[in-house]
């Protein structure tokens, strides 16, 4: 069966400091992978899609960045922290319109 | 633009009690719409799927409609129990060469006893 997996599951960073959140799936191969980000009080954004391992699309200019380093691994990282920054990052996994999967999700808060 | 609207914002309803959460979209190519519930910190949960020639869908208490004229869509809780206080999510998929999700800003509800 197919399982997403995200970690850590809760993180609490200090402004400026690196950020390296991943994301992994098991029991598919070449996976269309996404990373969301719900800021408080706010819907989900889509910040990244990968289609394939080394190719990243960015729907919003940000201070994050992506890799796909693995066919099921997916990796959002940052040099440097902001405090908007915070939030609940997810991973999805989309490999049609009907089928979709979330991860647990990381919740992030930046001070 | 491609948005997805939803109200209220936030619900408290009587536990036992119905309820009908709204979702506007104007999201374009369409392929489906989903409701999703979520619990505090926790990935979303699928209740529904709707593709564009379905009217209704249901899955137990919940009962999604959809008015593909009007791109408007409802769920409704029926029976109201206090395991059912979450986010709900309106999501539609758009019909493009890879699967982008619009996400509504949610509906909270809490039910109380």
């Amino acid at each position: 069966s197919q399982t997403i997996h995200q970690w850590p599951a809760t993180l609490v960073q200090p402004v400026g400091s690196p950020l390296s959140l991943e994301c992994t799936v098991e029991g598919t191969s070449n996976p269309n992978l996404y990373w969301y980000r719900q800021a408080a009080g706010r819907g989900l954004q889509l910040l990244f899609y990968s289609v394939g391992i080394g190719q990243i699309s960015s729907e919003v200019p940000q201070n994050l960045s992506a890799s796909r380093p693995q066919d099921r691994q997916f990796i959002l990282s940052s040099k440097k922290l902001l405090l908007s920054d915070s939030g609940f990052y997810l991973c999805a996994w989309i490999p049609s319109g009907t089928r979709q999967f979330f991860g647990p999700g990381t919740r992030l808060t930046v001070l | 633009k491609n948005q997805v609207e939803q109200s209220p914002q936030s619900l408290i309803i009587l536990e036992g009690k119905n309820c009908t959460l709204q979702c506007n979209y104007t999201v374009s190519p369409f392929s489906n719409l989903r409701w999703y519930k979520q619990d505090t910190g926790r990935g979303p949960v699928s209740l529904t799927i709707m593709t564009f020639s379905e009217n209704t869908k249901s899955n137990g208490r919940y009962t999604a409609t959809l008015d593909a004229d009007t791109k408007q869509s409802s769920l409704h809780i029926t029976a109201s129990q206090l395991s059912d206080s979450a986010s709900y999510i309106c999501v539609v998929t758009m019909n493009t060469g890879f699967q982008k999700l619009v996400f509504g800003t949610g509906t909270r509800l809490l039910v109380s006893p």
